[in-house]
């Protein structure tokens, strides 16, 4: 069974610095995605970013990039330059690939990140 | 990015009442999901949703769920009856196909759902 694990409940950060957020995850599947969204103060939850696990290069967006550290099962979301606006609750999950015979995107618990001026 | 509407952003309604959600998905996405998220939990997948057919449901898809999306309107999840246990935001997600699981989705912005 899939599962993914977000160790940090919370953390803080000065702006402009850089941070990263911690994500393991366990599955039997040999192709899987993972997949970082971020949930604001308002509750809408907006997609950051993804990693294939078939692929070796580290994925980046913007001021967003991955740690893809497949043998542990991690793959850790790093935001360089922080802004206030960064501040939100950030969700790990994953989805098995079309062998598994599931659909689900599972979800982390979430890390709340507060940036601080 | 591409946007999911979700009608209301809020409703009350007693218990043991019927209670319809919408969400508009994005117009070319044709896999539809709702998930279920808790006050300070994570979201939890509830079903997914293809070609008029649940594709995949979860324990938490309670026989008194039910989804549609007729004739390409709104998607929609209908509790009936509702019970106390079902308050929590509902969130409507979509994408474009499943490609083997490869496909991102994008979530609406959420219907809290308050059973008093």
């Amino acid at each position: 069974a899939q599962k993914v694990t977000q160790t940090q409940t919370s953390i803080s950060v000065m702006e402009k610095t850089t941070v990263t957020m911690d994500c393991v995850y366990e599955t039997q599947d040999s192709s899987y995605f993972l997949f970082w969204y971020k949930q604001t103060a308002s509750g809408e939850i907006v997609f950051l970013i993804r990693q294939d696990s078939y692929k070796k290069e580290n994925a980046t967006v913007g001021h967003y990039s991955l740690n893809f550290q497949k043998p542990k099962s991690s793959i850790g979301l790093i935001i360089t330059a922080t802004q206030i606006e960064d501040s939100a609750v950030y969700f790990c999950a994953m989805r098995e690939g079309v062998s598994s015979g599931s659909w689900q995107l599972i979800f982390g618990s979430g890390t709340q990140l507060t940036v601080m001026p | 990015g591409p946007k999911v509407l979700q009608i209301p952003s809020h409703q009350i309604i007693d218990m043991g009442q019927m209670v319809t959600l919408n969400c508009d998905p994005v117009s070319n996405h044709l896999y539809f999901y709702w998930y279920k998220q808790i006050l300070g939990q994570q979201m939890e997948f509830l079903v997914n949703f293809y070609n008029g057919k649940v594709m995949e449901k979860s324990k938490l898809f309670k026989d008194q769920f039910s989804v549609e999306r007729p004739d390409g309107s709104y998607f929609t999840l209908k509790i009936q009856p509702t019970a106390l246990e079902d308050s929590a935001v509902y969130f409507c997600a979509s994408s474009p196909r499943l490609g083997g699981g490869a496909e991102t989705l994008y979530f609406g912005s959420g219907t809290r759902l308050t059973v008093l």
